[in-house]
């Protein structure tokens, strides 16, 4: 069965402090990996889409590497607007989009 | 660009009742999907259309049920509304269906 996991559940972080988001999967093909934000009450807002194994993709102060079983989110030097929920999503062969339960963050001044 | 608009935003009905929800895709995007978003289950997929056709259905009930207009908008209803039914139910489109989804700001179901 087709599975993402997303760790950790939750992450603080002071401001300034780098840390890295990490989404596995078990597909059966991948076709794409995406990265989201999502903040409260609010739909997800696309942020990378990662197509093969060695890619990168960068925004700002987010990074986002592909591996074959797995993707990180690296986040350089964090501000407290980059508080939100990081959802990871995996669109198999039948272009379905398999998401991950997200990553929580909290930015601290 | 105006972005994918969902209509209402907010609703409350009660158990037993149905419900219709509404979505209107980016100018341009043929491509529909649907989604229910709980705290405890996450993103989970309902449905997609493509040019009418739906394409990929998740596991949901068959109370669960939408389709596409000709000019690419959106609708899906929940009938029989059950009290687990609540959720953010999100709209996304994409300009073809291998590309990235944008999504619209959600319709946050309540059931009484």
């Amino acid at each position: 069965e087709d599975q993402v996991t997303q760790s950790p559940e939750a992450l603080r972080l002071q401001e300034g402090e780098s840390s890295s988001l990490n989404c596995s999967y078990t597909v059966s093909g991948l076709r794409g990996l995406f990265w989201y934000r999502q903040d409260p009450g609010k739909g997800p807002e696309f942020l990378f889409t990662l197509y093969s194994a060695g890619e990168e993709k960068e925004k700002e102060r987010l990074k986002a590497t592909l591996t074959k079983k797995e993707s990180f989110l690296h986040i350089t030097a964090p501000k407290p607007e980059d508080s939100a929920t990081y959802l990871c999503a995996v669109q198999v062969f039948t272009d379905k989009l398999i998401f991950g339960t997200g990553t929580r963050l909290q930015v601290f001044p | 660009k105006a972005g994918v608009t969902q209509t209402p935003r907010y609703l409350i009905k009660t158990r037993g009742q149905q419900v219709t929800l509404s979505c209107s895709p980016i100018s341009g995007h043929r491509s529909v999907s649907w989604y229910q978003q709980t705290p405890g289950q996450g993103l989970q997929f309902l449905f997609e259309y493509f040019s009418e056709t739906q394409r990929n259905k998740g596991n949901f009930p068959g109370r669960f049920s939408g389709r596409q207009f000709s000019n690419s908008r959106s609708e899906m209803n929940v009938s029989t509304l059950e009290l687990g039914d609540s959720a953010l139910y999100l709209c996304a489109s994409t300009l073809d269906v291998a590309n990235e989804q944008f999504f619209g700001p959600g319709t946050r179901l309540t059931v009484l």
